[in-house]
Order: structure tokens, then C-alpha cells, then sequence
């Protein structure tokens, strides 16, 4: 298997850009997790998904961002529009038996909004 | 909200020496992980331990938990310069979800 697969792997936009993230899960995952990683921060929760569905988005910093998983095998992360402070690596995780069990993460996408 | 808090935040060792790296949190949990994470890289997991269990092992890794102590280390005996990364321990929240502590950098200098 491919391991979690996401693209694009560097982005830099403009700020009030849209910026929309991909990601790949691997086949028969059920579980989908998308982080934020900052120096600040750390390693944030955003959204995770069981089955497609959005279980808990809580971790979403505003409504310029939104995800969806349309099939098992794509996911999405959309910030419209994109500010300086969105500035981070975001990965994607995902995992077959549950958030609380291991987590198989892909290689980040590194976001710059200038 | 952060469950796991890692200490230290940076260490330093010479190759060939063990390396600990401890990891407190604070509400009870079910398990806890352990991930590494290469410069420019996503994290790799690297041991999961339960609540029920004390110490696990995994090649040159051992983790130990003390549930009384809200408490976690990892060894790394040996270390190479491949160990050269960051550690984070995660702790199971409700809901399927983990929480990362902000990690512990590891150096291994040759």
C-alpha cells in the first residue's frame, strides 16, 4: 500500500486566496483525521470522519475552513480565504480501528499564505 | 485542550546512549502512544500501551506506564543518528479522538 497519499506537498498563496488540500486515506481505513501543525501550537486536531461522515469538527479554528469526504478514498480541506495566520503544515491521518488506536499519517501539505 | 506534556522539550546525547523522554498528562485514559516524527516528515508510530499494562517493548524501544503518576516514558537504548527526530506521546480523549503533547526534540550527535 501507498500510505496516505496528500497533495499538493508545498502551497503558497496569496492571502484571500481559496486553498483546498487533498487527501488520499489508505483502503479500508474508516477513520480520516486532518491536523494543523504549528511551532505555537503544536499538533491540533481540525476534523475527523468515520465512514465519510463528520464526527467532530470542533477543532475547525473558523468557517473559512471546511472539509468533506465525498468517497472513502478522497478527502478534502478548503480555507476560503486563506490569511497569513493559516500558515502551517497540515497533514491527514488516518486509522481502521478508531482515533484512540494507531494512526498512519501522510506527508503534510506545507501551507504559506503571504 | 492538551493531555500530554513531554519532557524534555530538546535533548541532546551522544550516539551509542540511551535517550528517555517522559510524558505526563492529565485525566485518565485508555491508552497511550507514542509517535516520532523526522524533520519535514509526518509521524510514525512508533507503541501503543494500555492502561492495564506497565512496560512494553519494541526493539530498542521500551515504554513504561504509571497510571498512578499519569505518566509515561520511552527509552531508546543504543541510540543511532538515525534516532535523530521528534517524540510525542498521545493520549486517548472521548470519541475516538488523541491528543499530541507539543513533543520532545531529539539530537543524536556522532
Amino acid at each position: 500500500d501507498a500510505g496516505v497519499i496528500q497533495s499538493p506537498r508545498h502551497e503558497v498563496t496569496e492571502m484571500g486566496q481559496e486553498v483546498t488540500l487533498r487527501c488520499k486515506p489508505i483502503s479500508g481505513h474508516d477513520y480520516l483525521f486532518w491536523y494543523r501543525q504549528t511551532m505555537m501550537r503544536g499538533l491540533e486536531l481540525l476534523i475527523y470522519f468515520n465512514n465519510n461522515v463528520p464526527i467532530d469538527d470542533s477543532g475547525m479554528p473558523e468557517d473559512r475552513f471546511s472539509a468533506k469526504m465525498p468517497n472513502a478514498s478522497f478527502s478534502t480541506l478548503k480555507i476560503q480565504p486563506s490569511e497569513p495566520r493559516d500558515s502551517a503544515v497540515y497533514f491527514c491521518a488516518s486509522s481502521s480501528q478508531g482515533g484512540d488506536y494507531e494512526q498512519y499519517f501522510g506527508p503534510g501539505t506545507r501551507l504559506t499564505v503571504t | 485542550s492538551q493531555q500530554g506534556e513531554e519532557d524534555p522539550q530538546a535533548l541532546s546525547i551522544q550516539e551509542g546512549e540511551n535517550a528517555t523522554m517522559n510524558c505526563s498528562y492529565k485525566t485518565s485514559i485508555n491508552n497511550l502512544q507514542w509517535y516520532r516524527q523526522n524533520s519535514g516528515r509526518g509521524l510514525v508510530h512508533l507503541i501503543l500501551i494500555r492502561s492495564n499494562e506497565r512496560e512494553k517493548h519494541s526493539g530498542r524501544l521500551r515504554v513504561t506506564l504509571d497510571t498512578s503518576k499519569k505518566s509515561s516514558s520511552l527509552l531508546i537504548t543504543a541510540s543511532r543518528a538515525a534516532d535523530t527526530a521528534s517524540y510525542f506521546c498521545a493520549t486517548d480523549e472521548r470519541d475516538d479522538k488523541i491528543i499530541f503533547g507539543k513533543g520532545t526534540r531529539l539530537h543524536i550527535l556522532p
